[in-house]
């Protein structure tokens, strides 16, 4: 059983460039969503997903766009990278039981020069 | 949105030694009270959780106190070890339906052997 799967671990992209991320999970999780972490600043929701079809915006969700087509994918897209958005990126799911965690990847680190 | 402060930002102790990180949150709709552990280079796991209806939680060393009056929860450490140094955080929420979640900035705990 895989959890949460994030591709690539690390990423060096020049200003302009656009990517995206990729994050799978096999667990059958409605609930996705994706972090970013900056030092100092914990986690900071991107944006998030109750379902295929249903996204929806965090806290900082300006410069990136998802979407859900299935359960198991949810990629982040970087249309215009921008060196504000170096940090690592961690995707997310969770199930439905009402005590449910969320089950983390193990990031993409990236750097935008 | 549900505000929440963690504290202390940095925590070192000897090795032995308790910790005790607490966190606070402003709605108090909340009702499930996580806290997750980052090692170097991963993603966040849960490893402990309590719900409004009970006061505390203990899973061997570790436990979890809450104080929903005073909308506040603390994590206890105690015989600290080596691997217990990591990131700390929590991530207070509702239950009903898939509420965003939002992360306390975490608590970096070291313990010096």
């Amino acid at each position: 059983n895989a959890g949460v799967t994030q591709t690539p671990k690390f990423q060096v992209l020049k200003t302009g460039q656009s990517m995206t991320l990729q994050c799978a999970q096999d667990m059958n999780h409605e609930y996705m969503s994706w972090y970013r972490q900056d030092p100092g600043m914990g986690l900071r929701l991107i944006h998030y997903s109750v379902g295929a079809g249903i996204t929806d915006q965090g806290e900082v969700p300006n410069g990136y766009n998802v979407s859900r087509s299935t359960t198991e994918d949810f990629p982040l897209r970087l249309l215009s990278a921008a060196p504000s958005q170096t940090s690592v990126y961690f995707c997310a799911s969770r199930g439905t039981g009402i005590n449910s965690p969320l089950h983390f990847g193990n990031g993409t680190r990236l750097t935008v020069t | 949105g549900e505000n929440v402060e963690q504290h202390p930002s940095t925590l070192s102790v000897q090795e032995g030694d308790s910790a005790v990180i607490k966190c606070t949150y402003s709605d108090s709709a909340s009702n499930y009270f996580p806290w997750y552990k980052q090692e170097l280079g991963k993603g966040p796991q849960l490893i402990i959780d309590i719900r409004s209806n009970v006061g505390e939680k203990k899973d061997q060393r570790i436990a979890v106190t809450l104080n929903k009056t005073a909308k506040h929860f603390s994590l206890h450490i105690t015989e600290t070890q080596p691997e217990d140094s990591a990131v700390y955080f929590c991530a207070p929420r509702k239950t009903g339906g898939y509420q965003k979640v939002t992360f306390g900035t975490g608590t970096k705990l070291q313990v010096i052997p």
